[in-house]
């Protein structure tokens, strides 16, 4: 199946720093979804973004889907961007399903 | 508007005992999911329904896990004779469409802790 690799495993940045994470997946998708889990375990959507490029305020992503890869870059963080982001993929075999990335965990000190 | 709804938010059981969990999603959507998600590990999939029929059950990691949606809105994951294993945080989504492109939406999630 496919796979999906989101680097890196953990970030500590410094309030006002910006960043950016990735995630790879090994084969082609029909949807790709950038969440954040809050400290409270919430799933939190941030950006659907199968292809292209999108903003909303500090945050925005690009997928490139045809090199497999999207990023997310965070601008001037703050320390309530702190906890885990996600990536997810549905692959294009149709299965509607969700196969989530590893994780970045981000921890923003203020 | 209402988000997606799940209860109990937490729950304790012991060994062996018979767990429901409820899940309700956004009024509308076609499509439910859950999810299982371990501790410091992302969210795996279970199942998948689309209405009240139930398209998708390869995530299901044994024959004590059961989902239903009988009427094709709220949701009940059930997991018979608990087991230790089982403790993790139990996560429904729904999507509006039956087919793409769509986005999940996540409820809190269920944290069952099997003692």
């Amino acid at each position: 199946g496919i796979q999906v690799e989101q680097s890196p495993p953990d970030l500590i940045l410094q309030e006002g720093a910006n960043s950016t994470l990735r995630c790879n997946f090994s084969d082609s998708v029909n949807n790709l979804q950038w969440f954040h889990q809050n400290p409270w375990g919430q799933l939190i959507n941030l950006f659907y973004i199968p292809s292209g490029t999108k903003q909303n305020g500090r945050l925005s992503a690009t997928t490139v889907a045809t090199e497999r890869y999207s990023l997310l870059y965070i601008s001037s963080s703050q320390t309530t961007d702190s906890g885990v982001y996600f990536c997810a993929v549905e692959a294009t075999s149709g299965t509607y399903k969700y196969i989530f990335g590893t994780g970045t965990r981000l921890k923003v000190l203020a | 508007g209402a988000g997606v709804s799940q209860s109990p938010r937490y729950k304790v059981a012991k060994r062996g005992q018979d767990v429901a969990l409820r899940c309700d999603p956004i009024s509308g959507h076609v499509s439910l999911f859950w999810y299982q998600q371990a501790l410091g590990q992302g969210p795996e999939f279970l199942t998948y329904f689309q209405n009240e029929a139930q398209l998708d059950k390869s995530g299901l990691p044994s024959d004590r896990f059961f989902a239903e949606r009988p009427e094709g809105s709220v949701s009940t994951l059930k997991i018979q004779r608990t087991q230790q294993e089982d403790s993790a945080v139990y996560l429904c989504a729904s999507s509006f469409s039956a087919s793409g492109p769509y986005e999940q939406y996540f409820g809190p999630g269920t944290r069952l802790t099997v003692t």
